[in-house]
């Protein structure tokens, strides 16, 4: 099983600056990683897939890149609305698995 | 629009069995891929199990292999997981989500609870 590990557990940032979040995958998924967004009392959204293409809709201030097992998403000018919890997936191989999510926070 | 709408959730003693169904529609059923994703109270996302759009192909997570199978109906638009042998620890709320070809999901339900207590 490949096992995501996300950094930090907890991001505090200000409105109007960016963010960096990582994943870190325990063996190489190629650049099978998606990035989704929750908000409280709702569903995850898809945020990004194959590493850096953006989900329909999505915003251009979320972006992402990496590959082999170091991935990033990055925000740019934090809005309110951006304020949740991110959890990256790996698809390269079964079973799927999910990162334990990080918490971005209002500073 | 895609939609996906959840239901079948609800409180189950330990041992019990609940079948779970996902009604969709805006999308081609049968072409697409579908998961269950499940998420414990206050926890993280944890993938539980997928089907191929034809539902000749089927997967699990090791912590539901034996005990969960997930099955379509491509002539009714509808997804099932049937639970079983229902633990506490498989309290969450369950989540639909239709895939594509990658297996990521572009489209998620709202989910159903399961509570599974005595």
């Amino acid at each position: 099983e490949t096992v995501m590990t996300q950094s930090p557990v907890t991001l505090s940032v200000s409105p109007g600056e960016g963010a960096t979040l990582s994943c870190r995958a325990s063996q190489s998924i190629s650049s099978s990683l998606a990035w989704y967004q929750q908000k409280p009392g709702q569903a995850p959204r898809l945020l990004i897939y194959g590493t850096s293409t953006r989900a329909t809709g999505i915003t251009a201030r979320f972006s992402g890149s990496g590959s082999g097992t170091e991935f990033t998403l990055t925000i740019s000018s934090l809005q309110s609305e951006d304020f949740a919890v991110y959890y990256c997936q790996q698809y390269d191989n079964w079973p799927i698995t999910f990162g334990q999510g990080t918490r971005l926070e209002i500073k | 629009e895609v939609q996906l709408v959840e239901s079948g959730g609800g409180l189950v003693q330990p041992g019990g069995s609940l079948r779970l169904s996902c009604a969709a529609s805006g999308f081609t059923f049968s072409r697409y891929a579908m998961s269950w994703v499940r998420q414990a109270p206050g926890k993280g996302l944890e993938w539980v199990s997928a089907i191929s759009g034809s539902g000749g192909s089927t997967f699990y997570a090791d912590s539901v292999k034996g005990r969960f199978t997930i099955s379509r109906d491509n002539s009714k638009n509808t997804l099932f997981l049937q639970t079983n042998s229902l633990r506490a620890g498989d309290t969450a709320v369950y989540y639909c989500a239709k895939d594509n070809s990658a297996w990521y999901s572009d489209y998620w339900g709202q989910g159903t609870l399961v509570t599974v207590s005595s």
